[in-house]
């Protein structure tokens, strides 16, 4: 069970707006800790997609964005699109682990 | 270019040892902080270990007393030293740059894979 908690899988027609939401608690997120989220297509390695909770690396489309409040934070993709269809991973740092936590795992669908 | 290359993964017995190597091309080891994390067969990612800048090093609960990360900054290299390894150690092993603390992982590379089995 992962200490940061995100839904299994969500689902959305081409074009549409969804989020993946990534839920902590006040050792990790709740702490102010920053979350990250990554993009892991199938066999290869993750990619880094927003971090600090928000901010976007070079070369990610705008389509991405995050957000973070209390214990939670979410990533919202707009514009959904065939090649949006993978695997979504969030992070953050827990200060009673002493060390990085992802949660599960988000597979999304595109319809 | 920047590029991390893990090697070192293969077959062990329950109870064997490995050494991952992870050489860093295009920055240096040194002034980053260098993690690893797995990911088993269809499952999600699980940090296990960092060496910080200042020569700190962590490890996930799962590994601790069983696995070492170092650092050779002469071959700007980080290590993996894996002992009493078990069947839920199965996974491949990626190797992760962050450039600052806690602001994400920004290089990856493709990873190794490691099967205990008998």
């Amino acid at each position: 069970q992962s200490v940061l908690t995100q839904p299994p899988s969500v689902s959305g027609a081409p074009g549409q707006r969804v989020t993946i939401s990534c839920t902590g608690s006040d050792s990790n997120i709740g702490a102010g800790y920053d979350v990250h989220w990554y993009q892991q297509l199938p066999g290869t390695a993750p990619k880094l997609l927003i971090y600090d909770n928000s901010n976007r690396p070079s070369g990610v489309p705008d389509r991405f964005s995050g957000s973070r409040s209390g214990t939670s934070a979410s990533l919202a993709i707009t514009g959904l699109q065939a090649e949006d269809e993978t695997d979504y991973y969030c992070q953050s740092y827990d200060s009673g682990l002493s060390g990085w936590v992802f949660g599960g795992g988000t597979k999304l669908t595109v319809l | 270019e920047v590029q991390l290359v893990e090697s070192g993964g293969g077959l062990v017995q329950p109870g064997g040892s490995l050494r991952l190597s992870c050489a860093a091309s295009g920055f240096t080891v040194r002034v980053n902080y260098m993690n690893w994390v797995r990911q088993a067969p269809g499952k999600g990612l699980e940090w296990v270990s960092a060496f910080y800048s200042g020569g700190n090093t962590y490890y996930a609960d799962s590994v601790k007393g069983r696995f070492t990360i170092s650092r050779d900054s002469s071959r700007n290299t980080v290590y993996l030293q894996m002992d009493s390894l078990r069947a839920e150690d199965t996974a491949v092993y990626y190797c992760a740059r962050e450039s600052n603390w806690n602001d994400g992982m920004d290089v990856w590379g493709k990873g190794t894979t490691v099967t205990v089995s008998s």
